[in-house]
């Protein structure tokens, strides 16, 4: 099963955008990359998924490399809400990993 | 639109002792899953649904935990016996299909083992 690596924290200005990077080197063609995150105490958020295109919403844009070894979630305009844990996994193997611990600070 | 619900939201017994949980699923979802959260980490899968049918329970500690979904609709979860090391959230998600839909997840139930 495919397998994500994510840094254990960041940390982002309120207002600019935050880069959240993931591995998943060993994805299968078939395999969606997705993202959720999840704040204290609630269960995960989905945020946004795709295979290998780049995706916008409402929530945030989804940059996967050509090779689709990795990508990249950004939240354009941070905000204090946006403090969370960020989830990458990928479809198949359902393996959320620890993720990344996002602070959002004034 | 209802989200997923899941009961009780919390449940405090002791080790030994049986225990059920309850989901309900979005109508019309037909993938769901339970999944274990301990503190501090990500949520690990134990078993997923496709209807009635599960289709990855590699994951799911037989001697001792068990799931059914009869009808294809609502879930329960069970662990009997309860250990120490079982107390933890446990976590209901659900989708239209696997693979290509996002998961809904409930709030979970929190659960502690004394």
């Amino acid at each position: 099963d495919a397998k994500t690596t994510q840094p254990p924290s960041m940390d982002c200005a309120e207002g600019r955008a935050a880069n959240l990077p993931c591995n998943h080197s060993t994805i299968s063609g078939n395999e969606y990359v997705y993202w959720y995150r999840q704040i204290h105490s609630q269960g995960p958020q989905y945020i946004i998924h795709g295979l290998k295109n780049n995706e916008t919403n409402e929530m945030a844009s989804l940059i996967i490399t050509e090779d689709r070894k990795s990508s990249t979630l950004i939240l354009p305009h941070a905000t204090l809400r946006d403090t969370a844990v960020y989830y990458c996994i990928v479809s198949l193997g359902l393996r959320f990993g620890a993720g990344t611990r996002l602070t959002v600070k004034p | 639109e209802a989200g997923v619900v899941q009961s009780p939201r919390y449940k405090i017994i002791e080790k030994k002792q049986p225990v059920a949980f309850w989901c309900n699923p979005i109508s019309g979802h037909n993938t769901l899953y339970w999944y274990l959260q301990n503190l501090g980490q990500g949520p690990e899968l134990l078993i997923r649904y496709e209807n009635e049918e599960a289709v990855d329970d590699s994951q799911l500690p037989k001697d001792r935990f068990s799931a059914e979904r009869l009808k294809g609709v609502d879930s329960t979860l069970k662990i009997q016996p309860a250990e120490l090391g079982d107390s933890a959230v446990y976590l209901c998600a659900s989708s239209l299909q696997a693979n290509r839909d996002e998961q809904f997840f409930g709030p979970g139930t929190r659960l502690t083992v004394l």
